[in-house]
């Protein structure tokens, strides 16, 4: 069974501060990896991807990767009560164009003022 | 920008109807996918579909459910006889084949009552 792990959280934290978020997976194979925000009752939102090993930064956001302990992780800077969602985690494992991805719970983050 | 356009955003059904839940993906993608995500739950893939074909089903997509692209831009999923646990937010994403990032509409909500 291909599992995502998540911590649920809430995690809080204050207005302009670095969020920290994680995860794990179980499939060594997995080859690409997302991280979708979700508001509440809204779709997954697309923020970040990255399929090889090292740091990938677009804006206030990096991703990380390190395939070798299966994790991988998202920092957001500067960070904003706007962004305040729960995080999906999302995996790939494999390489052909209609792969499945396998999701976290999710990661509940709450920045406050 | 394209996106993946999802009609209707609820439908209310009794038990053991049928429904049908509406998709148009972004134009020039070529690989759809639905998933569901109960209440406070994981996003759960469903099915993915390629060339018109089903290219995976998980095991929750039983013989209840279908999927179709019934002309060029349409991709339509059938549940023929609801359950009270298939109430849920259904997601139609797709992507394209060379970066497989899924992009997902905004949900249908789904109430078997």
């Amino acid at each position: 069974q291909k599992e995502v792990e998540q911590n649920s959280g809430p995690l809080s934290v204050p207005e302009g501060a670095i969020a920290s978020l994680n995860c794990t997976y179980s499939d060594r194979g997995s080859q690409s990896f997302f991280w979708y925000r979700q508001y509440s009752g809204k779709s997954p939102e697309l923020i970040m991807f990255i399929y090889s090993n090292g740091d990938k930064e677009d804006g206030r956001f990096t991703a990380q990767l390190n395939k070798a302990s299966q994790y991988v992780s998202l920092l957001i800077r500067d960070s904003q009560p706007s962004d305040s969602a729960t995080y999906l985690c999302a995996v790939n494992t494999g390489s052909g164009g209609y792969n499945k991805l396998i999701f976290g719970a999710g990661t509940r983050l709450a920045v406050h003022p | 920008e394209p996106e993946v356009t999802q009609t209707p955003s609820h439908q209310v059904t009794q038990m053991g109807q049928e429904v049908i839940l509406r998709c148009v993906p972004i134009s020039n993608h070529l690989y759809f996918y639905w998933y569901r995500q109960i209440l406070g739950q994981k996003v759960e893939f469903l099915v993915s579909f390629y060339n018109n074909e089903i290219s995976e089903k998980s095991e929750i997509f039983d013989d209840q459910f279908s999927v179709e692209r019934p002309d060029g831009s349409n991709f339509t999923l059938k549940i023929r006889s609801t359950k009270l646990e298939d109430s849920a937010m259904y997601f139609c994403a797709s992507s394209d084949k060379a970066k497989n990032i899924q992009y997902f509409g905004a949900g249908t909500r789904l109430s078997v009552l």
